[in-house]
């Protein structure tokens, strides 16, 4: 059984689209995240949801926009791709927010191409 | 806010050798340590952690860590690495003065000659 997964793996899209990657996860975890990995491997936080509420919103611009629909579900909407958002996007899902042992469960990653 | 530093870029071991990937840390209060894997083209994969008790942590695939409070250092090692554990190894510290946030280093390639 997959604990996070998240769709599509693979994307390869013009600049000025918009697309969105999906995520759900099994483990029944209350929080649920978004990373981004960029071409050097720097894995950097997006947002976090606990509980279907934003609690972590990192720099990001506003194309960017978290949507979850229900605690187990995490999807990433872009508008608007331009070239520097190519990068590798993944979501992650942990017990809770606060419970600083909890350990942060990683999807398999969506490998976005914008060209 | 919290950090970790992986010094090295890439770690070069022969299969049967020990395997030591390095990691230091830098947080206000108690850290909460984590090592996990990325194989090419695949998500983390959780390894290890260290919350608190003894200082040696046994981990996945025949890993472990152990936690040095006063170098504030946990590195991940290996007694016999094999061609199968060559992958990229990211080290990663949460505090409670630190947000919450998970703090990822810069990751370090491990490439296990056979």
């Amino acid at each position: 059984d997959t604990a996070v997964s998240q769709t599509p793996k693979y994307l390869v899209t013009q600049m000025g689209n918009d697309k969105s990657i999906k995520c759900e996860q099994n483990l029944g975890h209350d929080t649920m995240y978004w990373y981004k990995q960029d071409s050097k491997k720097f894995l950097k936080i997006m947002f976090s949801y606990n509980n279907k509420e934003l609690i972590i919103n990192e720099t990001v611009p506003n194309r960017f926009s978290p949507k979850s629909p229900d605690k187990a579900h995490l999807n990433l909407h872009i508008n608007s791709l331009e070239l520097g958002d190519s990068a590798v996007y993944f979501c992650a899902s942990s017990e809770t927010q606060t419970g600083l042992g909890n350990t942060i469960y990683f999807g398999e990653g969506s490998w976005l191409t914008v060209v | 806010a919290q950090s970790v530093a992986q010094p090295e870029d890439q770690v070069n071991v022969a299969e049967g050798n020990p395997l030591t990937v390095k990691c230091t840390y830098s947080v206000s209060g108690n850290p909460y340590l984590f090592w996990y894997v990325q194989y090419p083209n695949r998500g983390l994969q959780f390894l290890l952690k260290y919350i608190t008790g003894d200082n040696l942590v046994k981990g996945s695939y025949g890993f472990e860590a152990e936690f040095n409070k006063s170098q504030t250092s946990f590195h991940l090692k290996k007694p016999s690495a094999l061609v199968s554990d060559s992958a990229l190894y990211f080290c990663a510290v949460r505090a409670f003065y630190g947000n919450n946030r998970l703090a990822f280093g810069k990751g370090n390639q491990v490439v296990v000659i056979p």
